[in-house]
């Protein structure tokens, strides 16, 4: 079983729709959590950390479940610019001093005009 | 005043030939690491090196052998290279973090391997 999971979609939206995605994780003892990035043919990057008492920045919101292992982020007046893939990262230790990111494959979503 | 650079971007090379990929990261960060993103996307950690000390060695052949002369540096040497080793290589780093800290790892630009 994956460390992470999530829908690979892709996701097709109007701009100005709202979009959900979703992540499961494995490990019940992992730390950290967030949100990555990655347009295409460029590097992942960091689009935000989810807390357990959810967090939001703009448009978009960020939960995290931990009883049932469950991550989402919500995009609410999707922009043609939000066209990416969105990365589930997971931070887990498996017992070593130094935590390791686990990312899930990525949910792509695409907006059009 | 890249963060993160990676060379080469591209790198086309024949079955069985051996080939170096390098890493520099300017943010004065102690971890760095290698990450593979195959053809179906899933990106997965290889090696993490912290203050130029091995960490993390995940399962891979060791055919690939990463190189840290100092913190800022992250080499990455493969040997008798193969087709399956075709995929995007990323280099990131992040500021040295206990287990059960956030942290925040910043990527290279990817080095496009394609092996023939």
């Amino acid at each position: 079983r994956k460390e992470v999971e999530q829908d690979p979609g892709p996701f097709n939206v109007p701009e100005g729709a709202t979009v959900a995605f979703n992540c499961t994780y494995s490990n019940s003892a992992s730390q950290s959590f967030f949100w990555y990035r990655q347009d295409c043919r460029k590097e992942p990057k960091l689009l935000m950390s989810v807390y357990s008492s959810g967090n939001e920045d703009g448009r978009f919101t960020a939960q995290l479940n931990r009883a049932s292992q469950y991550i989402s982020l919500l995009i609410r007046d999707s922009k043609l610019s939000d066209s990416a893939t969105y990365l589930c990262v997971v931070l887990s230790d498996r017992g070593s001093t130094l935590g390791r990111l686990y990312f899930g494959r990525g949910t792509q979503l695409t907006v059009w005009p | 005043d890249t963060a993160v650079s990676q060379t080469p971007k591209y790198l086309v090379t024949q079955m069985g030939n051996d080939k170096s990929i390098k890493c520099e990261q300017n943010l004065g960060h102690d971890t760095m690491y290698w990450y593979k993103q195959d053809s179906k996307k899933f990106l997965k950690i290889m090696f993490s090196y912290n203050n130029k000390e091995l960490i993390i060695n995940e399962t891979v052949p060791n055919r690939f052998s990463p190189k840290s002369p100092d913190k800022a540096h992250l080499n990455l040497h493969i040997n008798s290279l193969e087709l399956g080793d075709s995929a995007v290589y990323f280099c990131a780093s992040s500021q040295v973090v206990l287990a059960g800290d956030q942290e925040t790892q910043y990527f290279g630009p990817g080095t496009r391997l394609l092996v023939l």
